[in-house]
């Protein structure tokens, strides 16, 4: 089975700063997608963004992009310039790409990101 | 906004009650899945259906159930009701594409329960 790990309970930042969160996953496939969810305070899930185990290029998305390292098993979001609207939980989940499958996602446990003003 | 729609909003009932959540996918969208996330917990999956069958399951007690109808809107009973069973409870949709999953979930904006 696939476990999702974000070891960072909780991350702090100064608006218009830089920040990276981190979530590594383990699996034994070689196709699937891994997403960023956003949840502010008022718990919407919001899609952040999402990449493709297949394409080596880094998804980006605005102010928002992640550092994906297959071999490594890593899919790190870092979010640029932060802005007060940025504070939220973070969930990172992994989905396979194969049919056949429930495609259910694997969500990790998020990371609390506070912004500073 | 996602274009999934949950109703209700909030909902406040006694334990030992029966309630309905209602969930309405994106338009286009094949499946619906359920979320159960209580006060500082992470995501639980609940159950899933596509195209009015069930697909999979997860953590749903036997005291819940549900259903997606012809119109592909779906509905999570929960009977019984106890304390604990008070959470937001997220309703997915996504579709796939041929037979490669190309879907990505997107959530509804949940119901809030509280059980007294």
């Amino acid at each position: 089975a696939q476990t999702v790990t974000q070891s960072q309970p909780e991350m702090s930042v100064q608006e218009a700063e830089t920040v990276t969160l981190s979530c590594t996953y383990d699996t034994s496939e070689s196709d699937y997608y891994l997403f960023w969810y956003k949840q502010p305070p008022s718990r919407q899930m919001i899609l952040v963004i999402r990449q493709e185990a297949y394409k080596q290029q880094n998804a980006t998305e605005n102010r928002f992009s992640v550092n994906f390292q297959k071999a490594a098993k890593s899919f790190s979001l870092k979010i640029s310039d932060s802005q007060l609207g940025d504070a939220a939980m973070y969930f990172c989940a992994y989905r396979s790409a194969y049919s056949g499958g429930s495609y259910i996602p694997t969500f990790g446990r998020g990371t609390s990101l506070i912004v500073h003003p | 906004d996602s274009g999934v729609t949950q109703t209700p909003k909030h909902l406040i009932t006694a334990t030992g009650q029966r309630v309905t959540l209602r969930c309405s996918p994106r338009s286009g969208d094949l499946s619906v899945y359920w979320y159960q996330q209580s006060l500082d917990q992470g995501l639980q999956f609940l159950i899933q259906y596509y195209n009015g069958e069930e697909r999979a399951k997860g953590n749903i007690l036997e005291r819940f159930s549900a259903q997606q109808f012809p119109d592909l809107h779906s509905e999570l009973n929960l009977s019984s009701l106890e304390l604990g069973d008070s959470a937001l409870y997220f309703c997915a949709s996504s579709v796939r594409v041929g037979g490669r999953a190309r879907d990505t979930q997107y959530f509804g904006p949940g119901t809030r329960l509280t059980v007294l």
